[in-house]
């Protein structure tokens, strides 16, 4: 059982460069969940998706988009990117909200240099 | 506002000595109340718990938390600590259906 699943695991970015960071949950969950854990400060949600074709902004929605085309898959897209976005990336799903445990995947640590 | 707050940013214990996490959180109803461990380099887990059963909650290695709704608290306790439980551990709140509020963590550091 796979359960949340991140890849890359690391990566280096030049100011300016675009990625998607990849998230796939086996799971069968609605709810899917990006957050980004800077120190100090715990985790922040970027975006949240409740279902297919679903998504919403969360805290700190700025420079990232994402998409929600099946169950599965909730990628996490940076399009130009900044020194500010420097920080360990998760991707968490939960089957019906928040009122459930959520699981996270192993995290994804990106540098803008 | 609705947040949530740990006490203490780092906790320093003995092997073998209890260990209390504190946390806080401000909110006019009674939400959702998680406790999650992170070891380094590694993902969230979940450690415990609560959602409006019993107060007191039981959780994986020997952890528990104790939701006190007049204090609004929701403090993390183990009786005695091991090396293993060297980590950092995040409050959690769940104040609606999609929303996690994390309070800032707090790393423990076990002494041999």
């Amino acid at each position: 059982n796979a359960g949340v699943t991140q890849t890359p695991k690391f990566r280096i970015l030049k100011i300016g460069q675009s990625m998607t960071l990849q998230c796939a949950q086996d799971m069968n969950h609605n709810y899917m969940y990006w957050y980004r854990q800077d120190p100090g400060m715990g985790l922040k949600l970027i975006y949240y998706s409740v279902g297919a074709g679903i998504t919403d902004k969360g805290e700190v929605p700025n420079g990232y988009n994402v998409s929600r085309s099946t169950t599965e898959d909730f990628p996490l897209r940076l399009e130009l990117a900044a020194p500010s976005q420097t920080s360990v990336y998760f991707c968490a799903s939960s089957s019906t909200g928040t009122a459930t445990e959520a699981f996270f995947g192993q995290g994804t640590r990106l540098t803008v240099v | 506002a609705q947040s949530v707050t740990q006490l203490d940013s780092h906790v320093s214990v003995s092997e073998g000595t209890p260990v209390l996490l504190r946390c806080n959180y401000s909110s006019s109803y009674s939400p959702s109340l998680f406790w999650y461990v992170q070891h380094p380099n590694k993902g969230l887990q979940l450690l415990l718990k609560y959602t409006s059963a019993a107060t007191l909650v039981k959780g994986i290695n020997g952890f528990e938390a104790e939701f006190k709704k007049s204090e609004t608290s929701f403090h993390l306790t183990k009786p005695s600590a091991h090396m293993s439980d060297a980590a950092e551990y995040f409050c959690v709140v769940s104040f609606n259906d999609y929303k996690l509020s994390f309070g800032a963590g707090t790393t423990v550091t076990v002494r041999a």
